[in-house]
């Protein structure tokens, strides 16, 4: 399989909790971006990577989330001390330099803090 | 900063042809974007426009007007299986191409 993919797809986690994401995108795609989806919204931007270096964040991404690309491959998104209002789906999506192909987005793994 | 308005639900039959409207407001155009999300799923691409005028891929075309600011999503010969939430979505200027997205269209296709 060639696409993107995101694990774990499914995660259910107390409030309070830590959690981690995994992104792996399209093998010769350099830019990667994580976004959040809520019932009913289109994604919201939060950060994105051009291969290593993370060349924006959204003021959504508050600092109990961090993003990382430490080769410029895989990425992963972690949340600490998570809050009932980060239950989501997170997304992640790459894509090449330009991007007027549009992005290629992973399947989601959706966060769920009770 | 960018704006974006589409319709939040649409209702069309098997066979017919159905247009999903979007309208933005950008500081900066940079092209724009067309994706399909099925429930439950990621959203795929379906169209990038850039220029004034309609491109056509198969059932789907879209439209775009940069003096309007205004784009169309047009289906034809609807199947049950179009069924899906339309997200219209505007990249930033200056080089980073984050996309702005619509709240979506949820289309209801009946038979």
């Amino acid at each position: 399989d060639t696409g993107v993919s995101q694990n774990p797809r499914h995660k259910i986690t107390k409030r309070g909790q830590n959690v981690t994401f995994r992104c792996d995108p399209i093998s010769e795609h350099n830019r990667l971006y994580w976004y959040r989806q809520t019932l009913g919204q289109g994604p919201e931007f939060l950060t994105y990577f051009q291969n290593e270096a993370q060349l924006e964040k959204s003021r959504l991404l508050s600092d109990r989330f961090s993003a990382e690309r430490p080769k410029g491959s895989f990425s992963t998104l972690e949340i600490q001390r998570t809050e009932q209002g980060d239950s989501a789906m997170y997304l992640c999506a790459s894509s090449l330099t330009g991007g007027f192909e549009g992005q290629y987005f992973g399947p989601g793994t959706r966060l769920t803090v009770t | 900063g960018q704006n974006i308005d589409q319709p939040t639900e649409m209702t069309a039959t098997e066979g017919a042809i159905v247009q999903i409207n979007c309208t933005y407001q950008t500081s900066g155009f940079n092209g724009l974007f067309w994706y399909q999300q099925h429930a439950g799923e990621a959203p795929t691409f379906l169209s990038y426009n850039v220029l004034d005028g309609l491109e056509e891929k198969g059932r789907f075309s879209s439209f775009l007007s940069r003096s309007k600011g205004y784009s169309y999503l047009l289906l034809k010969e609807l199947q049950m299986k179009d069924s899906a939430s339309y997200l219209c979505a505007v990249p930033a200027s200056g080089g980073s191409y984050i996309p702005t997205f619509g709240r979506g269209t949820s289309l209801i296709v009946h038979p």
